[in-house]
């Protein structure tokens, strides 16, 4: 079944540890995501990718890095975690020209203390 | 700027009552709109997308929206709420030229018996 998944879906880390959080959609899709989302707020774009070898960063500030070395993966690394990292990360995926809207995976819940 | 505005941050419903969630845009010209729907634990599900034509759109589950271009609105219905309803609402707002997809910050419903 085509699908966009996560992982690990909750992660408890330590400051100044270096945490990678997955996503792997099976769509074949061009477009991917990463979104921050915290309680009563919007969604934050802090990162995208259109292709292989393309990324972008969104709008909020990030000190996080992705990588798009294939089209069915597309990484997350924060190289230094801190309590303010503490959140909740989506990933998303689309197709390429088409606005049919967002496929979203469950979410990675990340806690630093 | 580009916006979008979830005027209500919760909303409580009887099951079996109609339910209306608002939803307002600010976008130069006329928009693609979404609404997702996120349930505890879990990533966005696109419910129903409006690009263009008729003003009413149908979605999965039941939901419909209105597009009003006069009232710059983009509200989502549903004529008879489930108590499976309950989740957070996310109204979404994507235009063209590269305008990447903004969401609001989410209404939270919750279904009484």
């Amino acid at each position: 079944e085509a699908d966009i998944y996560q992982t690990p879906r909750y992660l408890v880390i330590g400051t100044g540890k270096k945490i990678t959080l997955e996503c792997s959609q099976t769509m074949g899709h061009d477009k991917m995501y990463w979104y921050q989302q915290d309680p009563g707020m919007e969604l934050h774009l802090i990162h995208y990718s259109y292709g292989v070898n393309s990324t972008e960063k969104g709008d909020l500030s990030s000190e996080s890095t992705v990588s798009r070395i294939r089209t069915e993966h597309f990484p997350l690394t924060l190289e230094s975690a801190r309590p303010s990292h503490t959140s909740q990360y989506l990933c998303a995926s689309s197709e390429a020209g088409d606005r049919l809207g967002y496929t979203f995976g469950s979410g990675t819940r990340l806690t630093v203390v | 700027a580009q916006s979008v505005t979830q005027p209500d941050i919760h909303i409580t419903v009887s099951e079996g009552a109609s339910l209306e969630l608002r939803c307002n845009y600010s976008y130069g010209a006329t928009p693609y709109l979404f609404w997702y729907v996120q349930s505890p634990g879990q990533g966005l599900q696109l419910l129903l997308k409006y690009f263009s034509g008729d003003t009413l759109v149908q979605g999965i589950k039941g939901f419909e929206a209105e597009f009003k271009r006069s009232q710059s609105s983009f509200n989502l219905r549903k004529p008879s709420v489930h108590w499976s309803d309950a989740a957070e609402y996310f109204c979404a707002v994507e235009g063209t030229g590269g305008f990447k997809t903004i969401f609001g910050a989410g209404t939270r419903l919750f279904v009484k018996a």
